[in-house]
Formats: C-alpha cells, structure tokens, sequence
C-alpha cells in the first residue's frame, strides 16, 4: 500500500492550462503540505493543511488553490499555467509532534510548454 | 527566523569510504527537531534520520549517524562505509514551534561515489 500518492507523476500542459494534482494519504495523518522543488532542487513549502484546516500559505500567486476535502487528501490546482511553474512538486504528510518528520509522495513532474 | 545551510554543492567520495555531509541551522526556538532525507536520482524523497533538540545521544540509524553539536548549530550526516546506492542528493531540514510545523530545507548536497 502505497502511503502518499499522488497523481499524475508526470503533466506536460501548454501555457495558459488549468490542471490540478491530487494527493491522497492512509496514514491517518493529520497535517498534509504542498512543496514545489525548483530546476535547482531547491525545496519550498507552499500550502500546509491540518484537518482540513489552511494553516500555511506561503507567498504563492494566487493561481495556486489547494483543496483539502478531507484530511486524507489534498489537491493542488493551478490556473493560467506559466512556463516559470515547470518543477516537481511533492505533497506529504506528518503528525503535529515536531518528531515526526513528513511521508513524501513521490512527485509531479510538471512540464509547461 | 528559521534557516538551514548546506555549504557543500556536490562531494565525491570513495566506495566503501565514510563520508561527513554538513549541515548549520539556525533558530530561536529552544525546541526543534532535525532530520536528513536523501533524494536518489528516480526523484523520490526518502527521511534517513532524526535528532531532537534535547535528545542525549546522537542519532544513528544502520550506516547513518549524526553529529549533533548544539552549540555550534550543526547537525552533520555521517554515512559509514559508502556504497553505489549512496549516490543521490542529500537534504538536511528542520522544524520548530514557531514554524506552524512546517519543515524547511537545505539546498542539498549532491553526493557521489566513485567505485
């Protein structure tokens, strides 16, 4: 059983696109994030959702929209797609206590031509 | 503010040799936790080990270790006896109370073993 996955792995889209990205985990997690890993590998947090609840929104245009249905799943959608979104982007999940590192999905490739 | 410092772009390194992977951080949060994942090349990330602020002893996991100095704000990886599979982008990351429990991280260190 998979822990966090996510889907698709891979998203080639033209600019202008709307196109969204689930993320499901049967953790029993309480805490899932949106991270986005840049051509420089860079990691940066970019939505964190607790219970459904929005807890982090970092500066992201507001093209992004997660959508946390429950606290199992958390979905990425992003509007009017630009060359510059082209990255990995990686959901996980954690409990509150600061022991607990994340579960990773295994990524999104998105490549905006 | 929170801040994670990965000086070490790319290494290369000897199989079966051990290797030391730097790691600073930076934070005013007397409680906070810190962990390295590794990152192969099929892109997945994988957690290897944790160190609690207040944990005693530092952290080890099989070939994993980490040097923790608490004073000098660093949380070194030490990998014993490398291996091919080591091969992969290393990442160190922290979190804290004040950080609404979200993880930053290091801009990695790309490790590379030399049969």
């Amino acid at each position: 059983d998979t822990a966090v996955s996510q889907t698709p792995k891979y998203l080639v889209t033209q600019m202008g696109n709307d196109k969204s990205i689930k993320c499901e985990q049967n953790l029993g997690h309480d805490t899932m994030y949106w991270y986005k890993q840049d051509s420089k590998k860079f990691l940066k947090i970019m939505f964190s959702y607790n219970n459904k609840e929005l807890i982090i929104n970092e500066t992201v245009p507001n093209r992004f929209s997660p959508k946390s249905p429950d606290k199992a799943h958390l979905n990425l959608h992003i509007n009017s797609l630009e060359l510059g979104d082209s990255a990995v982007y990686f959901c996980a999940s954690s409990q509150g206590e600061r022991n607990y590192g994340y579960t990773f999905g295994s990524g999104t490739r998105l490549t905006v031509v | 503010a929170q801040k994670i410092t990965q000086t070490q772009p790319g290494m290369f390194v000897q199989e079966k040799e051990a290797v030391t992977l730097d790691c600073t951080y930076d934070t005013s949060d007397p409680s906070y936790g810190l962990f390295w994942y590794k990152q192969p090349s099929s892109g997945e990330m994988i957690f290897l080990i944790y160190q609690g602020s207040y944990d005693q002893q530092n952290a080890t996991e099989g070939r994993y270790s980490l040097n923790f100095q608490k004073a000098r704000k660093s949380a070194n990886l030490v990998i014993s006896a490398s291996q091919l599979g080591d091969s992969a982008m290393y990442f160190c990351a922290m979190r804290d109370w004040s950080s609404a429990s979200k993880i930053i991280f290091g801009s990695g260190t790309r490790l590379s073993i030399r049969p």
